[in-house]
């Protein structure tokens, strides 16, 4: 069974402090994503990932950083968290184009974090 | 730049009325179209997908979408709701080879007892 996984459900952080959010996939998927989610704002792509050692900005990439030096794990950094990224945190792969076009994503369950 | 438009943001129903939930997308080049659901508290699941051939696709559960190139549409329907369909509900557009899947706001849909 497909499976995402996000290290936490909630956090909470105070403005200013270094943020790591984790994410492990194990359907050996070359792509990675991570989304914030906000009420009315729908899904906004912050930076995503298709190979290890690879990233490409997405739409809201300002205050974040992601690395993956693993297949399997990426993760998203907030430098200084601020108030405004409180947010749902979701992370996101997909198996490469190569053998099938238009797969899907495959979700995690999300990271509530609170910035304080 | 892709963008799509889901023209209600929320919906409330009564249990066992049929539904429809919209969804617009801006460019009618090869793209493959997605909708998720979100139930409370929980991640996105995949609930059906366009990829080519027949424009009307199914899910497990009852949902149905329809392609409609011409109208650049892909709008979700059932034809009688359960109290366990309420949800939110995400359109989704890819273009092609581009790695960005691009999301509509979503649709919160309310089935009432």
């Amino acid at each position: 069974d497909v499976k995402v996984t996000q290290s936490s459900r909630y956090l909470v952080k105070r403005t200013g402090e270094k943020v790591f959010l984790e994410c492990v996939q194990d359907m050996d998927h070359e792509n990675m994503f991570w989304y914030r989610q906000d009420p009315g704002l729908g899904l906004r792509l912050i930076y995503f990932s298709y190979d290890v050692k690879m990233k490409e900005k997405g739409d809201i990439p300002e205050g974040y950083s992601v690395s993956r030096e693993k297949k399997e794990r990426f993760s998203l950094i907030l430098e200084s968290a601020s108030t405004n990224q409180t947010s749902m945190y979701l992370c996101a792969s997909r198996a490469s184009d190569r053998v099938k076009r238009g797969r899907e994503q495959y979700f995690g369950p999300g990271t509530r974090l609170t910035v304080t | 730049a892709q963008s799509v438009t889901q023209l209600d943001s929320q919906v409330p129903v009564f249990e066992e009325a049929p539904v429809e939930l919209r969804c617009n997308y801006s460019s009618s080049v090869s793209v493959y179209l997605f909708w998720y659901v979100q139930y409370p508290n929980q991640g996105l699941q995949l609930l059906l997908k366009y990829l080519s051939g027949s424009t009307l696709v199914e899910s497990i559960n009852g949902f149905e979408a329809e392609f409609n190139k011409s109208q650049t549409s892909f709008h979700l329907r059932k034809p009688s709701v359960h109290i366990s369909d309420t949800a939110e509900y995400f359109c989704a557009v890819r273009r092609g080879s581009n790695y960005k899947l691009t999301f509509g706001k979503g649709t919160l849909l309310t089935v009432n007892p």
